[in-house]
């Protein structure tokens, strides 16, 4: 079955700087990637994903990129600010986002 | 919209009791998924349900059961507990149309096995 490494596990950058977390899947037909966000006592939060027929995806702050051939998709954060701590998980599924694999998740620290 | 809600937030039981877990999706969505997720293996896909039938399950043993109602909410059951049955339950639900396969996630049951 589908495998997903997430890399690192953990994360600390400065205060505006950029932050970076890459994951990796072993199942080419996987097609559906999201990255959520999950902060204390709640549960993940969706902030971003991308299908397989795009290379691409921002919204403001936070880009997506999936590199299908290398069966490697990383997620880009710019300009951190503190409500950025929180742990980042990376997923993947086919045929849908109803049963998804995920990585092992990053605990990203904003410091200021 | 309100968001996907899970009762209890909270629940402490001993070994070899069984306990239900609940979830209600958002209004409108269909599709309601089940996930555990504990320090060490994480986040892991139990069964997810669509029009009141499984259509996808994870590898849990048989003691892990759901059922979806006929208003889409579901609800889940492990019987004989465990020890290792402590962790935060999760509950997604998706609207299920072309394109719009998101998955939004309640706040979770914290179940803890003494």
């Amino acid at each position: 079955g589908e495998n997903v490494e997430q890399h690192p596990s953990t994360l600390s950058v400065q205060e505006g700087d950029s932050a970076v977390i890459k994951c990796t899947y072993s199942d080419s037909a996987s097609n559906y990637f999201p990255w959520y966000k999950q902060e204390l006592g709640k549960g993940p939060q969706l902030i971003i994903d991308i299908r397989s027929n795009v290379g691409e995806k921002k919204d403001q702050r936070i880009a997506v990129t999936l590199n299908k051939t290398a069966k490697h998709f990383s997620l880009h954060i710019t300009e951190t600010q503190p409500e950025d701590s929180a742990v980042y998980f990376c997923a993947a599924s086919k045929g849908g986002a109803q049963k998804l694999v995920f990585g092992q998740g990053t605990r990203l620290t904003i410091n200021p | 919209k309100a968001g996907v809600t899970q009762t209890p937030r909270y629940l402490i039981k001993t070994r070899g009791q069984q306990v239900t877990l609940s979830c209600s999706p958002i209004s409108g969505h269909r599709s309601v998924s089940w996930y555990q997720q504990t320090p060490g293996q994480g986040l892991q896909f139990l069964f997810e349900y669509f029009s009141e039938t499984q259509r996808n399950k994870g590898n849990f043993p048989g003691r892990f059961s759901g059922r979806q109602f006929s208003n889409s909410r579901s609800e889940m059951n492990v019987s004989t507990l465990e020890l290792g049955d402590s962790a935060l339950y999760l509950c997604a639900s998706s609207l299920e149309a072309v394109g719009s396969d998101t998955q939004y996630f309640g706040p979770g049951t914290r179940l803890t096995v003494l």
